[in-house]
């Protein structure tokens, strides 16, 4: 079974801080991808990597960076943490093409930013 | 522009009874869809896709769906809900021009005993 871990399943954090979320998979897929979760919502792409040291911007990238120096890792940065930016991040990974493959998803990181 | 609709935000079912929940999408090119489930506090889960082939797809826990290319619809079934149904639904649509992947915004089944 493919395994998605977050390092954190719960963070809190101040405004202005500069915030790190670690994702790492197991499965050797090349894509992963990092999503927030908002109630009504559904699920919005921030960011993507379809190998290592490439991204690509999603749906909602502002305020956010991300990192994958290696295959099996992908990093969310909240560049100067924000009240808006609270929230559950999910991470995920998949093998081929994006749109027509499955993503393995971890189990998220609740994220309060005060 | 690529979409996907959830049009009920609850459905409740008793405990034996057949389940629905709709998901409607709009994408150019061929679609790509998908069914995933969200437990409390944990990540999504995939059920089952359809890529092509057969409009009938089955998946996971007993759960299937319907492919529908004029209605654009791609509703998930259960003939026989359990209690343990219960949780977050997610429809999911990929299109073969854009090769992004879409969510809907979930639909939360309950399902009494």
């Amino acid at each position: 079974d493919v395994k998605v871990t977050q390092s954190s399943r719960y963070l809190v954090k101040r405004t202005g801080e500069k915030v790190f979320l670690e994702c790492v998979q197991d499965m050797d897929h090349e894509n992963m991808f990092w999503y927030r979760q908002d109630p009504g919502l559904g699920l919005r792409l921030i960011y993507f990597s379809y190998d290592v040291k490439m991204k690509e911007k999603g749906d909602i990238p502002e305020g956010y960076s991300v990192s994958r120096e290696k295959k099996e890792r992908f990093s969310l940065i909240l560049e100067s943490a924000s009240t808006n930016q609270t929230s559950m991040y999910l991470c995920a990974s998949s093998i081929g093409t994006p749109a027509s493959q499955p993503q393995h998803f971890g189990d998220g990181t609740r994220l309060s930013i005060l | 522009a690529q979409s996907v609709a959830q049009p009920e935000d609850q459905v409740n079912v008793a405990e034996g009874n057949p389940l629905t929940v709709k998901c409607t999408y709009s994408v150019s090119g061929n679609p790509y869809l998908f069914w995933y489930v969200q437990y409390p506090n944990r990540g999504l889960q995939f059920l089952l896709k359809y890529i092509t082939g057969d409009n009938l797809v089955k998946g996971s826990y007993g759960f299937e769906a319907e492919f529908n290319k004029s209605h654009t619809s791609f509703h998930l079934k259960k003939p026989s809900a359990l209690v343990s149904d219960s949780a977050l639904y997610f429809c999911a649509s990929g299109s073969s021009n854009t090769g992004k992947l879409i969510f809907g915004q979930g639909t939360t089944l309950q399902v009494k005993p």
